[in-house]
Formats: C-alpha cells, sequence, structure tokens
C-alpha cells in the first residue's frame, strides 16, 4: 500500500537551532517527493520538490530535503530555524507521471523566541 | 501554477443539513480532488473528480455522502451531506498534474452543531 510516514508528530525548538525532519515512503514504483508547509491560518503552499536530479533539493526559505533512494527517505533539514517557521509540515509522494498525491501525518514544528 | 478559490471559506451548519462547497480554478485542469482536514490530522483523500465522468472515490468515502459534480474543466463541488458533528473539518479543493506539484485553495473550515 502507498503510504507517508513522519517520524515526528510536534517539535520544539529554539530559535537558532537545526532541524531535522524524518519522512519515509512506501510506494512501489518511482516516486515523485514533497514537502508542503502550512503556516497557521494560512493554506497549504509548497516548500520543496524532488522529480529527478541531485538528491539533494533545496527549498524556500533555507529548507532542503535529501532523497534516499535505498532507504525510501526524504527528510528535511533547516541549518537554524526562526520564530517564523513555526507551523506544520507534510512530506507527501507521488507517483512518478501520476497525478494524486499522498500525504504524511504532519509535524507540527513550534519555534521558541 | 494555478490559483484555486473556494467558497465558503468557513460555515456552520446544523447536523441533518447539507453544504456545497465550490471550486473554481483559473485554468482547465483534467482532474481535480477534494481532501478533508480533521483537527489535528492530516489531509485524507476524499475522490477524484475528472470532467465528464463520475467521481472516484477513496476507500471510507461513499456518493451519498459526499456528491461531486465536476461540469466543466475549471469547476468542481463537494456536498457534505446529512451532516453530523464528526463532518466537523477543513475542505480543501486541489488540481495536480502529473509534472508538478499539489496546489490547493484556502479550503472550507466546516463545523457541525
Amino acid at each position: 500500500a502507498q503510504s507517508v510516514s513522519q517520524h515526528n508528530h510536534h517539535v520544539i525548538l529554539s530559535e537558532a537551532a537545526s532541524l531535522e525532519l524524518g519522512c519515509n515512503y512506501s510506494y512501489g514504483g518511482t516516486v515523485n517527493l514533497f514537502w508542503y508547509v502550512q503556516y497557521p491560518g494560512q493554506h497549504l503552499q509548497l516548500l520543496l520538490k524532488y522529480f529527478s536530479g541531485d538528491p539533494l533539493v533545496k527549498g524556500i526559505k533555507g529548507f532542503e530535503a535529501e532523497f534516499i533512494k535505498s532507504k525510501f527517505s526524504f527528510n528535511l533539514r533547516k541549518p537554524s530555524v526562526q520564530w517564523s517557521d513555526t507551523a506544520e509540515y507534510f512530506c507527501a509522494v507521488k507517483g512518478t507521471g501520476g497525478f494524486k498525491t499522498i500525504f504524511g501525518a504532519g509535524t507540527r514544528l513550534f519555534v521558541k523566541a | 501554477s494555478a490559483v484555486i478559490s473556494q467558497k465558503p471559506s468557513r460555515d456552520i451548519c446544523q447536523r441533518g443539513t447539507s453544504l456545497t462547497i465550490q471550486c473554481q480554478v483559473d485554468s482547465q485542469v483534467t482532474m481535480m480532488f477534494w481532501y478533508r482536514q480533521q483537527p489535528g490530522q492530516s489531509l485524507t483523500l476524499i475522490a477524484t473528480a475528472n470532467q465528464g465522468s463520475e467521481a472516484t472515490y477513496e476507500s471510507g468515502f461513499v456518493i451519498d455522502k459526499f456528491p461531486i459534480s465536476r461540469p466543466n474543466l475549471t469547476f468542481s463541488t463537494l456536498t457534505v451531506s446529512n451532516m453530523s458533528p464528526e463532518d466537523s473539518s477543513i475542505y480543501l479543493c486541489s488540481v495536480d498534474r502529473s509534472d508538478t506539484e499539489a496546489f490547493f485553495g484556502q479550503g472550507t473550515r466546516l463545523t457541525v452543531v
């Protein structure tokens, strides 16, 4: 079955701390991978995506993610978080050439000022 | 990219009644998707709406409860029928293509009392 697993449901960090959010997926085939972010009171928006090529992808606001095919993982990282990064983060997967995106349960990040 | 407008943005409804949510896209798209995001949870796909054919429902969702219309390539509606408090959720319209990420409307926050 197709699924996405996010390792942490809640993360609390202080400003300037480093962030890594884990994501593993189960999918029978090649995939496209995404991280979406939902800031308080706002709708979902794309943080970054991987379709092909360099497995280390960079997104907006200093976020990056690394696709490790052998581990079926797509972890999100940021070297130094800011208070404004407080949000919910969703990892998602879609089969290459497909149309249906499957979401993980989400990770709520709270950054203390 | 795609700009998606959803109406209403929020509503409070009596149990036993129905609510129809509208989704308008600024460009023609083949597939539109309806998701539910229950409080504190991730996005769950309800159904895929293709223009000119019946919607395809995910496991656990049925047409009688969530009828969908897709009259043209830029518009869709989702009706939540015979509502109960368990239907209180955010309902999201999305468009997705095989070569890009999903785009979302701002959502409809439904409270059933």
